[in-house]
């Protein structure tokens, strides 16, 4: 079975800080996504990434960075958080077809 | 870019009722997927399906490719059903397998 698992399912971070959301896959994927989910917004697109270091915005990219280091990993980086990124945060990989999602990280900024 | 919509928005149904969620897209299709967000947040899927029909025990999937529509079909409906049902889409016109998601069917399955 593919596996997507993101570091934590829960976290709370203070206004300004710098914040690491990571995500590994364990299927070989090429490409792999990082997406917000707010009520009645639905899923919006942050960043994604189609190789090694190879990285391209979605559609809402602003005060948000991305690594991709190794080909399993995938990290969203909040430069300095604000209560405006308090959200879900869900990782997915994909391949040709399917994707798969990670557990999600509920992200609250206080 | 590719517009996707579904229908109803919300549903509530008794236990081992039947029910069609719908979706809509604006644009040719690469790739269709259904996908059910459970309580915690996790999205699992349950169908790729850019044509054809698909059936998983009590859930099957129809979509029309050349109707820009999706059915999921839910049969014998149980309260573990209950949750966030999204179409996900990916148009032709893009690169790099972004897929773009509709607004969902929230259900609620009571005993």
């Amino acid at each position: 079975d593919v596996k997507v698992t993101q570091s934590s399912r829960y976290l709370v971070k203070r206004t300004g800080e710098k914040v690491f959301l990571e995500c590994v896959q364990d299927m070989d994927h090429e490409n792999m996504f990082w997406y917000r989910q707010d009520p009645g917004l639905g899923l919006r697109l942050i960043y994604f990434s189609y190789d090694v270091k190879m990285k391209e915005k979605g559609d809402i990219p602003e005060g948000y960075s991305v690594s991709r280091e190794k080909k399993e990993r995938f990290s969203l980086i909040l430069e300095s958080a604000s209560t405006n990124q308090t959200s879900m945060y869900l990782c997915a990989s994909r391949l040709r077809t399917e994707a798969f999602f990670g557990q999600g990280t509920r992200l609250t900024v206080v | 870019g590719i517009q996707v919509e579904q229908s109803p928005p919300d549903l509530i149904l008794q236990e081992g009722a039947n029910s069609t969620l719908r979706c809509n897209f604006s644009d040719s299709v690469n790739n269709l997927q259904w996908f059910h967000q459970n309580p915690w947040g996790q999205l699992i899927n349950l169908f790729y399906i850019p044509s054809g029909t698909k059936q998983n025990g009590r859930l099957s999937a129809t979509t029309v490719a050349t109707e820009r529509y999706s059915l999921l079909y839910i049969s014998s409906s149980q309260t573990t059903d209950s949750g966030v049902y999204f179409c996900a889409v990916e148009d032709v016109y893009t690169g790099f397998q972004k897929l773009v998601f509709g607004t969902g069917t929230r259900l609620l399955v009571s005993p």
